[in-house]
Formats: C-alpha cells, structure tokens, sequence
C-alpha cells in the first residue's frame, strides 16, 4: 500500500548547522506532500506544502521540493535555530484518497 | 477563530471505565479527522468525517471505540471498557473539502492515561 518513509532520528545539530531530513513516498495517484512540526505536548503544525511534481514548499527559512521523477520530498534549512527542536513529520495527502498517511516523525535537537 | 480545540487536555481512567473527547474544528471545514498517536510514532488515522456522515474507519479501530459527528459541528470521540492499550495522545484534525491541497489543521490533542 502506500507509505511515507522518514530518516530514523534523532537528528542532533549545532545552532546554525544545516539541516536535511529526507523522506521518500509511495502512491499511486499524484498526492500533495506536508511537512508538520509537532512541539511537545502540542500538535501537528502544518510547516509547508507542494501540490505538484516540482513544487518548492517553503516557511520559516524550511523548504522542500515536490520531486516526482525519485519520489521524495526532503526538508531542508540553510541555518537551524535551538527553537527549531521538534519532531518534524512527512505526510501525504489525496491521490484517490481523503486519508492522509504520515511518516513516523524526525526528532531534531539543535544545541546552543 | 482561533482553531481546532480539543478537550479535555488530559484525561486519566482506570481500566474498564469509558471516556469521551470532544473536538471543535476551525468553522468552515466540513472534513473532521480522528488520528491516534503512541510515543515515537506518527498519527494513526482512526476516522473521519464530511458534514456529519462518517465516511470510514479504520480497519484497526476496535468496536469499543465511537465516533459522531451529529451536527456537522463538533466531533466526539467515545471509547468504551478502557483498556491499558487504549493510552496514547488522540488528535483531532479538520480540513475544507474545497481545499484542492487536502491539508489538515491540527488540535492540541488529549492524553487519555488507562491505569
């Protein structure tokens, strides 16, 4: 079946280091790729999105691009922040289908 | 509007008793989601609904769980002879059926705790 597929963490960082976290998906139709960062104790947070093949998602100095031709949609950021610490989850959505399925979630420490 | 809301935050039963949540979703989204999420794990879809016609459940979702939607406003989500296993963070999640992105906003979410 379809699946969303995430880099295990947790990704350690210095303030300022670069950030990646890949994900790679599964689908049979053409569906729209989130990312969402959960906080502790909170819920999911819509982060960005891209509707189609070579869309750039992009918030807060995260991006990701809409890459149809390997099936992924990795985030990235030039220059991370101690209060980017989160768990950041890969979701797709539509394609044939209203149930979106999600990754199982990034852990990101960034240290002072 | 402020969002979607969920309550109560936290919620701690002892085993055999049943609980209800309740989410209210942004206004205008007419789609209304329940997901459960464990520790380390990404949220499990458990139903949804468009207006007040729940549309599907999961294959996993026990039969001690109910979910309804009477109004097509707020949801509420009952679990029934509450089982250890039952312990986990439920999220509520609302979107417009309009929305050509299918993208969901989040509530805060309920602990339920089953001691």
């Amino acid at each position: 079946g379809d699946s969303v597929t995430q880099m295990e963490g947790p990704v350690t960082l210095s303030e300022e280091a670069f950030l990646t976290i890949n994900c790679t998906y599964t689908a049979t139709g053409y569906p729209s790729l989130f990312w969402y960062v959960q906080y502790p104790g909170e819920g999911l947070q819509l982060l960005l999105k891209a509707t189609k093949a070579d869309d750039k998602g992009s918030n807060k100095g995260f991006e990701a691009t809409y890459r149809k031709e390997t099936t992924s949609f990795h985030l990235e950021k030039g220059s991370v922040q101690v209060s980017d610490s989160a768990v950041y989850f890969c979701a797709k959505g539509g394609g044939g289908s209203y149930i979106p399925t999600f990754g199982r979630g990034t852990s990101l420490i960034v240290h002072p | 509007d402020t969002g979607v809301s969920q309550n109560p935050r936290h919620k701690i039963t002892k085993r055999g008793q049943n609980v209800t949540f309740r989410c209210d979703p942004i206004s205008e989204h007419n789609r209304l989601y329940w997901y459960r999420q464990t520790l380390g794990q990404g949220p499990e879809f458990l139903t949804y609904f468009q207006n007040e016609a729940q549309l599907e459940k999961s294959r996993l979702l026990s039969d001690r769980f109910s979910a309804e939607r009477p109004k097509g406003s707020f949801s509420t989500l009952e679990i029934q002879r509450t089982e250890q296993g039952d312990s986990a963070m439920y999220l509520c999640a609302s979107s417009l059926v309009s929305s050509l992105s299918y993208e969901q906003y989040f509530g805060p979410g309920t602990r339920l705790t089953v001691t």
